[in-house]
């Protein structure tokens, strides 16, 4: 196990209704990435928060926002859901601002299906 | 076309058998991870190389950064290996970029 845990683990929502997802951190990691990775797809970066601040944006539109709290842990929230946003979402932490080149530790996601 | 490009897309072996999996990207990078991800969505970070090889166990990742390609050997492989393979490139946004993924399942 990683230690980046994420809840819930399952979620069914309808069109138009709006999400929120969290993820704890691994403790002494001050950034949290975030990926959407739909079904037999690689995942794709949503953005990234470094220290409460975001540092960074996937081609992802603005209904996708999210948080970083004093302690590192993170919510991504989704508004007006669409069909397409059925997907398993990843969090990841890492321990600098060296992006990527950080070894990242993966959630387990949030499945989330929009009907 | 994807900028990181994995092959084969479904891999089936025998147990013992030796994997490749084979990884090319299109963009600059700084680095290259091999992730895992069981089902349920787990995804363990295996390595991350820049270049030259590196061996963890039965693993080792090999990387041409001149080649723009990676591969990922799985000696004596075995059930529990079972997974998909994700190679993801480190771009020049220094954001993770990820390939679709190689399924692998070995059979006993």
């Amino acid at each position: 196990e990683t230690g980046v845990t994420q809840s819930p683990t399952h979620l069914i929502k309808t069109r138009g209704q709006q999400v929120t997802l969290r993820c704890s951190s691994q403790s002494g990691h001050n950034t949290v990435s975030w990926y959407q990775q739909a079904l037999g797809q690689g995942p794709q970066f949503i953005f990234q928060y470094y220290r409460e601040e975001e540092n960074g944006r996937g081609n992802f539109p603005p209904r996708f926002s999210g948080l970083q709290f004093p302690n590192y842990s993170s919510e991504l929230n989704v508004n007006a859901l669409e069909l397409d946003d059925s997907a398993l979402y990843l969090c990841a932490s890492s321990s600098g601002l060296a992006g990527a080149a950080d070894t990242q530790y993966f959630g387990p996601g949030t499945r989330l299906t929009v009907l | 076309k994807n900028e990181v490009e994995q092959s084969p897309q479904n891999l089936t072996a025998q147990e013992g058998e030796f994997i490749t999996i084979n990884c090319s990207y299109s963009v600059g990078i700084s680095a290259l991870h091999w992730l895992q991800q069981h089902p349920g969505g787990g995804i363990v970070s295996l390595f991350m190389l820049s270049s030259g090889k590196k061996k963890h166990g039965r693993l080792i990742a090999t990387i041409n950064i001149q080649e723009k390609h990676s591969s990922l050997h799985i000696t004596a492989s075995h059930p529990r290996d079972s997974a998909v393979y994700i190679c993801a490139v480190i771009g020049n946004t220094d954001k993770l970029i990820f390939g679709t993924g190689t399924r692998l399942q070995v059979f006993p």
